[in-house]
């Protein structure tokens, strides 16, 4: 089973419509953390944030919020007012206090394709 | 020079050559990570150094041969590669190889080996 699962293997949207982006995660843990990267056609990625399991307060910065409910083991983004430059494949990924090191468990990616 | 710097950023090889990859971090980190992104597929984590130690080998065939002489710098040392690990290779640190430490990835090496 997968442990990080993002069911939306593509999205589009036109320019200023608003988008969620969709993240379910499994873990027997308690302490775990979640993590959001954006990798834009260039290749890198980019880190966008980290939640810790005690936290589940949502954040919003500029454009970007992200919402998390334990209670459904989700960790969701949504960008408001989609601009062109947003597109890009965004990963979710988790890293569980036992697992380790901390390794970083990747779900298979959104592309999310926003056009003018 | 900031965060992770990767070199070359397109290598072309063919099946009987040897080539390495750069990585340097500028960001004092003490821990370094090898990854493989190949199309369709999530990323693999390859390889784990912390304080210049290899503490993690995901089961990666011996043609893929990593080095860390220093804490800021790894490399992939590459032989007899095969077309199938044409893919983009990440490289990133994060300051410990701990739980919740975030990873900050350099833009790639993307490899074709034909």
């Amino acid at each position: 089973a997968q442990k990080v699962t993002q069911a939306q293997t593509e999205i589009s949207v036109v320019e200023k419509e608003d988008v969620t982006l969709d993240c379910v995660y499994e873990t027997r843990d308690t302490t775990y953390y979640l993590f959001w990267y954006k990798q834009p056609p260039s290749g890198e990625l980019v880190f966008l944030i980290r939640r810790n399991s005690f936290d589940e307060q949502n954040e919003i910065s500029g454009r970007y919020s992200w919402n998390f409910q334990k209670s459904t083991s989700s960790f969701n983004f949504t960008i408001t007012a989609s601009q062109v430059v947003d597109s890009a494949v965004y990963f979710c990924a988790l890293s569980e206090a036992y697992n380790q090191g901390g390794k970083l468990i990747f779900g298979q990616g959104t592309e999310l394709s926003v056009k003018p | 020079e900031t965060g992770v710097t990767q070199t070359p950023r397109h290598l072309v090889m063919g099946m009987t050559n040897k080539k390495s990859l750069k990585c340097e971090q500028h960001l004092g980190h003490n821990a370094m990570y090898w990854y493989k992104q190949s199309a369709k597929k999530p990323l693999e984590l390859m390889f784990v150094y912390s304080l210049e130690e290899r503490v993690e080998n995901n089961s990666v065939p011996s043609r893929f041969s990593p080095e860390c002489p220093n804490s800021s710098h790894l490399f992939l040392h590459l032989h007899t590669l095969q077309p199938e690990d044409s893919a983009l290779y990440l490289c990133a640190s994060s300051q410990e190889q701990d739980v919740g430490d975030t990873q900050y990835f350099g833009p790639g090496t993307r490899l074709t080996v034909l």
